[in-house]
């Protein structure tokens, strides 16, 4: 099966510019999560969709982030206006939901954005 | 606050040797607990999880360890492979299963000697 795709893989913009990234979960996966990590330090949760709805969303840093997952497939995640804290690499990770303690999630590869 | 924490951001470990990775955490509600491995430019990937009912878990080279008292948990890689080479990261979760965020720690980069 495909795993999770994130687009773009890099991205460079200056601050106050609006990024969207995308993530792809893999097909039938309800759970998709969006995580975030800054160079050296932990990974450190976003926000959790089931199908289209936000499940949790405390880990968004502030109002300048918008995630969005219209039909429960695909999600975005906006920054605007880009600020140079919010440089790092993005990840998304998807999951059945099973109650199988021996699976976790899939990660996507992640988006390196470099806020200058 | 950091509820997971990796003390050593590295460890270096000879090929054939054992590498065990460490981590505390400070939440008594944490009931599920999991190893990733990252590779340089790649996302996560999960590699074993141990819940809170059992104090190991073994599969195949990798074996985790909790000690739910000490709230430590322990990953040993028997033997050591250059393959092996990476940051692994320990993450926690208060429920069992995939449908609930994780704490993660800040890693501890392996890096396996010939």
């Amino acid at each position: 099966e495909a795993g999770v795709t994130q687009f773009p893989s890099h991205s460079v913009i200056e601050k106050g510019q609006t990024v969207t990234l995308r993530c792809d979960p893999i097909s039938g996966h309800d759970n998709l999560y969006w995580y975030r990590r800054v160079m050296g330090k932990e990974i450190k949760f976003l926000l959790h969709f089931v199908k289209e709805s936000k499940q949790d969303e405390s880990g968004m840093p502030n109002n300048r982030f918008l995630a969005e997952r219209t039909g429960g497939t695909y999600s975005t995640l906006k920054v605007q206006p880009a600020e140079l804290e919010d440089s790092g690499v993005y990840f998304c990770a998807s999951s059945h939901g099973t109650d199988n303690i021996n699976y976790g999630y899939t990660f996507g590869s992640g988006t390196r954005l470099t806020v200058v | 606050d950091q509820q997971v924490k990796q003390n050593s951001p590295s460890l270096s470990v000879q090929e054939g040797r054992i590498s065990i990775l460490n981590c505390d955490y400070t939440n008594s509600m944490f009931d599920y607990f999991l190893w990733y491995k990252k590779y340089p430019a790649e996302g996560p990937t999960f590699l074993i999880s141990i819940s809170s009912i059992k104090d190991k878990n073994e599969d195949g080279r990798f074996t985790v360890f909790l000690n739910k008292s000490a709230k430590h948990l322990s990953l040993h890689i028997v033997p050591s492979q250059p393959g092996d080479s990476a940051v692994y990261f320990c993450a926690a979760s208060p429920y069992t299963g995939t449908a609930s965020k994780l704490t993660f720690g800040t890693g501890t980069r392996l890096q396996v000697t010939l």
